[in-house]
């Protein structure tokens, strides 16, 4: 099947720092989704992408979806305690009335000391 | 709006126990999922429907049936338990837009330990 491939695996930061993480595949994707998982819950979306090039923010998080459609990046700003949690990256490769299937990478756990 | 929601929360069984997930949404999307989430490795996707009638296989689809009983409610079931079972599951639900991706929600998801 599909991979991504996402990176780092984990980070432990200061509180206020910046931080960036990052998905590749060998695949084209359509679209790209950036999804935060806190502990016991489901994961619930922060950014998505639907154009190659395209840089999209919200609030502290900034993404972007490459140029190439084989890479996407998630950028924290000024990192706060509640900003921990597992970010997952997810790529679809086709929109079809076969359903909105999306690969999953294996997430980055971040951790914030205050 | 509760969005979508699962039971159980937890569950043990032994192996060769069967036992049914339940997954309901109230957003009145078409298209619902079940994935399993392990260690490291993200989620992967089990089954879909696309929308009510239908079911796919996705990724890891052995060892488990899906029914799709309305367009709220959509199922998981366990036949015989095994321990490689043992995972967290999640439900998640999208509208099938027409022309452009539709985004997934999920549940909070079923803790499944089998022994």
């Amino acid at each position: 099947g599909q991979q991504l491939n996402q990176s780092p695996q984990s980070m432990f930061i200061q509180e206020g720092e910046d931080v960036s993480m990052n998905c590749t595949s060998s695949s084209i994707f359509n679209t790209w989704l950036w999804y935060k998982q806190e502990p016991g819950e489901g994961p619930v979306l922060l950014i998505a992408l639907y154009k190659a090039g395209e840089l999209t923010s919200n609030g502290r998080l900034t993404a972007q979806f490459g140029i190439t459609r084989k890479d996407s990046f998630l950028n924290i700003s000024a990192s706060i305690p509640s900003d921990v949690g597992i970010y997952f990256c997810a790529g679809q490769l086709e929109i079809s009335n076969a359903g909105n299937m999306l690969t999953f990478g294996g997430g980055t756990r971040l951790m914030v000391k205050p | 709006n509760a969005g979508v929601t699962q039971t159980p929360k937890f569950q043990v069984l032994k192996t060769g126990q069967s036992m049914t997930l339940q997954c309901a949404q109230d957003m009145n999307h078409n298209s619902m999922y079940w994935y399993r989430q392990d260690p490291g490795m993200g989620l992967r996707l089990i089954y879909y429907s696309a929308s009510e009638g239908t079911t796919d296989k996705g990724e890891v689809p052995n060892g488990y049936n899906v029914s799709r009983l309305n367009k709220r409610e959509f199922s998981l079931r366990l036949e015989s338990a095994a321990p490689s079972q043992t995972s967290v599951y999640f439900c998640a639900s999208s509208e099938l837009g027409e022309g452009i991706a539709e985004t997934q929600y999920f549940g909070p998801g079923t803790r499944l330990l089998v022994l």
